[in-house]
């Protein structure tokens, strides 16, 4: 079974300042990963996903993630925050043999301070 | 860009009422999923749907829930008799493929649900 852990149900950065989103995964078998956001009042949003390729991934706004196997880890980066960025970010996992059920985590707020 | 579409944002209801949440999927998706968020907590799925008949679902999906896809174009969840801890956001979602990995999911912004 595959489960991800986030560290941090609330983060605040101050605008301009580099965001860092903590999610650790544990999976029996090589996983995909993903982060989701939600903005206020809307759906999830696929924000990127690593799929076995490259192990730096890039997403839309200007986040990007690593997957680091050693650390069991799919931190969620951005260099210079940005007022819109608030809102909640969901890490995600399913297992990469054939269809698996994404599993998400317990998500964390992101506040941006002007 | 498409989106999957759910009504109504907010749904009150009696302990014990029957209540159906409904959701319009992206027209070209096969797959169609319910998972649902207890306030505070993390993102449960429930059910996924494929081809008229249910393809997985969790162990919180009993007999009082059941999913149907009645016409073409909407995904309905129903909730026989709700329970107080049924109360949560309820989110449908649906996908083109589920080749793993690509199995992009398409979220609608939810109903949320209050049971008195």
């Amino acid at each position: 079974a595959q489960s991800v852990t986030q560290l941090g149900s609330h983060v605040s950065v101050s605008e301009g300042a580099l965001v860092l989103l903590r999610c650790n995964y544990s999976s029996s078998v090589p996983p995909y990963l993903f982060w989701y956001v939600q903005y206020p009042n809307q759906g999830l949003q696929l924000l990127l996903k690593y799929t076995s390729a490259a192990t730096l991934v890039k997403g839309i706004n200007g986040f990007e993630a690593e997957f680091k196997k050693s650390e069991t880890s799919f931190h969620l980066t951005k260099p210079s925050a940005h007022m819109s960025d608030a809102a909640e970010y969901f890490c995600a996992v399913s297992g990469s043999g054939g269809y698996q059920k994404v599993t998400f985590g317990t998500g964390t707020k992101l506040q941006v301070i002007p | 860009e498409p989106e999957v579409t759910q009504t109504p944002s907010h749904q009150v209801t009696q302990m014990g009422q029957e209540v159906i949440l409904r959701c319009v999927p992206i027209s070209n998706h096969l797959y169609f999923y319910w998972y649902r968020q207890i306030l505070g907590q993390k993102v449960e799925f429930l059910v996924s749907f494929y081809n008229n008949e249910i393809s997985e679902k969790s162990e919180i999906f009993d007999d009082q829930f059941s999913v149907e896809r009645p016409d073409g174009s909407n995904f309905t969840l129903k909730i026989r008799s709700t329970k107080l801890e049924d109360s949560a956001m309820y989110f449908c979602a649906s996908s083109e493929s589920v080749i793993a990995g690509n199995e992009k999911l398409f979220f609608g912004s939810g109903t949320q649900l209050s049971v008195l």
